[in-house]
Order: structure tokens, then sequence, then C-alpha cells
């Protein structure tokens, strides 16, 4: 069963702008941590950001921040002022209890900046 | 200064084949990691290795064969290439979590590109 859902396959943003990128998870774990990673057109996977399950509050990293709502399982993604070089293909990931640390990513989103 | 370090990047190669592709991280890391990307980039893991002791094993043919000489390598080794192997394969690394805290990232190579004709 796919424990990680992104439900955009392709998004576009204007420069300047902020866009939400969604990410819903399950499981039943009550010990849970959930990352977001970014892999530009050149391929390297970069770790951006993590909202761990007891956190009490929403992860910032510079422009991103994590919008997480535990009661409906998700974990978005929000970029505020969009910048060309945030267009790449975003995936959400959950590490969960008892996986030996084991990522389980989403299908990934892409984001296009445009002028 | 690399952090994870994998070779060669772009592996290009025959059916039936023998291959390898070496992962070094300098990062101190106790936990390293084998993924692949498909076609569509759904990435999925692969083998996890800790202090060179095997704990993940996805369903994987067994011609694949990962191996940790030490914490700092993990390499894989895969027999008898097939068409379906061709992939992006990503090695990475992380220190293991500990209690409820899950926020050791892992850091990822930049990929190896194998190509099967």
């Amino acid at each position: 069963a796919q424990k990680i859902t992104q439900t955009q396959p392709g998004m576009f943003v204007q420069e300047k702008e902020a866009v939400t990128l969604d990410c819903t998870y399950d499981t039943s774990d009550p010990s849970y941590g959930l990352f977001w990673y970014k892999q530009p057109s050149s391929g390297e996977m970069i770790f951006l950001i993590y909202q761990g399950s007891y956190d009490q509050q929403n992860a910032t990293e510079g422009r991103y921040s994590l919008n997480f709502q535990k009661a409906r399982k998700s974990a978005n993604l929000v970029i505020s002022a969009s910048q060309l070089g945030d267009s790449a293909m975003y995936f959400c990931a959950i590490i969960r209890a008892g996986t030996a640390s084991k990522l389980t990513f989403g299908t990934g989103t892409r984001l296009q900046v445009t002028l | 200064d690399t952090a994870v370090s994998q070779t060669p990047k772009y592996l290009v190669t025959q059916m039936g084949n023998d291959k390898s592709i070496k992962c070094e991280q300098n990062l101190g890391h106790d936990t390293m990691y084998w993924y692949k990307q498909d076609s569509k980039k759904f990435l999925k893991i692969m083998f996890s290795y800790n202090n060179k002791e095997l704990i993940i094993n996805e369903t994987v043919p067994n011609r694949f064969s990962p191996k940790s000489p030490d914490k700092a390598h993990l390499n894989l080794h895969i027999n008898s290439l097939e068409l379906g192997d061709s992939a992006v394969y990503f090695c990475a690394s992380s220190q293991t979590p500990t209690g409820d805290s899950y926020n050791q990232p892992q850091h990822f190579g930049d990929g190896t590109r194998l190509s099967i004709l």
C-alpha cells in the first residue's frame, strides 16, 4: 500500500510567488519522520526540510516551511518567494518506526517556476 | 569535500554483463543505503547497511549483491544485467535515528545512470 501520496504531478508558479506542494501519508505509528527532498534536472537529491511527528511547531528552513497537520496526516511543503532555481522535482518521504530507517517516497511533484 | 560520492556517474553496458557501482561517504555516518529510481522517477529502497551489517533487503533479485567493506563504503554488484535494470541508482548515508527522533536526514550521492543496451 502506498504510504505517501503526492497528488500533484506538476505545478506552475510565477517567480516571487508562494507555492504549496501537497503530501499526505498513511501510518498508524505514533512515531515517524517526514522529509522533503528536491531533485533538480541535474539529478542530485537535496534534503530540504524535516518534520518529526512529535514536533510541536511546523518546521521552517529559509524559504521552505512545512504545513504539518497531524490529524489530517498531511505535510505540505510551502516555498515562499519562488525563484527560477526552484524548478525541480520535489519528493515527500516518510520514515516510520520499526522500518530500520527506510525512507518511503511519494511519486513526486514537478514544479516549474515561470517569469 | 564531497559528502557521498558514487562512481561511475554513467554506466552503459550490454545485457548479460556484470557491473559494479561504488559508494563512499565521508560524513562519519553509520548507515548506508542503495535506492533505485525508475524511468518515472519513482524512488525505492533496495538495501541498507548499518555498521557493515545488512538491515534492509527489499525484494531485490539476487543478481544484486551489496557489499560493505567498512561503514564508509557500500558497493553494489549486479550480475547478468537485464534491460529492466536500466535506472538511476542512488547511494545515501545517514546516522541511525535514536529514540523517537528521526531527524537525521539521508544524504544522497549524485546517482549512477545505468543504461542497458
